[in-house]
């Protein structure tokens, strides 16, 4: 079945550092790829999504490329702030094997030091 | 963006009584939603789907008597958590999909509703 595998958190960095968390997946078919971030005490908010291969997703300045060759979608951002401290899901579905189901990898906690 | 709402987003209840959390689409017709729970530091456990108008599917292991889930419309699907014990609290997240393609093809999730029993 589908699934997704995330980089092992909790992440720590300091303002403005280079963010990197990995993703990669496993889909029979042709995934859309999503990372859904969690702020304290709150539901999952869209981040950013990539429906096809080669596609890149974008937003807040975060960026994920969904790559098919290494079934990877790393998301990245260049200079992180505290406000970014959160916990990110990235996950993917497949309508022709799933529906419209999600499957979430396991998160990674990031905290953003001043 | 796509807005969801739950109600409440706080509940405490004594244990035996049922307590029923609503999740709205406010913005778009969700032929489908979902409904989640999430333990502390942990990812999103899928409880149930559910269509409008039709039955919902439950997941393996998921008591379908002990959560009860109505999708009367395409803006409104309900969790009803009957006999509530202690074990039952937890943060319930809802996600609701449009259906279709390009941008619908996203499942946006409500704030949640954090469950205390008492």
């Amino acid at each position: 079945g589908d699934s997704v595998t995330q980089m092992e958190g909790p992440v720590t960095l300091s303002e403005e550092a280079f963010l990197t968390i990995n993703c990669t997946y496993t889909a029979t078919g042709y995934p859309s790829l999503f990372w859904y971030v969690q702020y304290p005490g709150e539901g999952l908010q869209l981040l950013l999504k990539a429906t096809k291969a080669d596609d890149k997703g974008s937003n807040k300045g975060f960026e994920a490329t969904y790559r098919k060759e290494t079934t990877s979608f790393h998301l990245e951002k260049g200079s992180v702030q505290v406000s970014d401290s959160a916990v990110y899901f990235c996950a993917l579905s497949d309508r022709r094997t799933s529906g419209s189901r999600l499957t979430f990898g396991e998160g990674t906690q990031l905290t953003v030091n001043p | 963006g796509a807005v969801v709402s739950q109600h409440p987003s706080w509940v405490i209840c004594k244990s035996g009584t049922s307590v029923k959390i609503e999740c709205r689409s406010l913005d778009f017709q969700a032929t489908t939603m979902f409904w989640y729970r999430q333990f502390p530091k942990q990812s999103l456990m899928l409880m149930a789907t559910s269509n409008e108008g039709s039955k919902a599917t439950y997941e393996q292991g998921v008591e379908k008597d002990k959560f009860l889930i109505n999708h009367a419309s395409l803006t409104l699907s309900t969790l009803t958590v009957t006999s509530a014990h202690p074990e039952d609290s937890s943060f319930y997240i809802c996600s609701a999909w449009g259906g279709g393609g390009g941008s619908r093809e996203t499942q946006y999730f409500g704030p949640g509703t954090r469950l205390l029993v008492l």
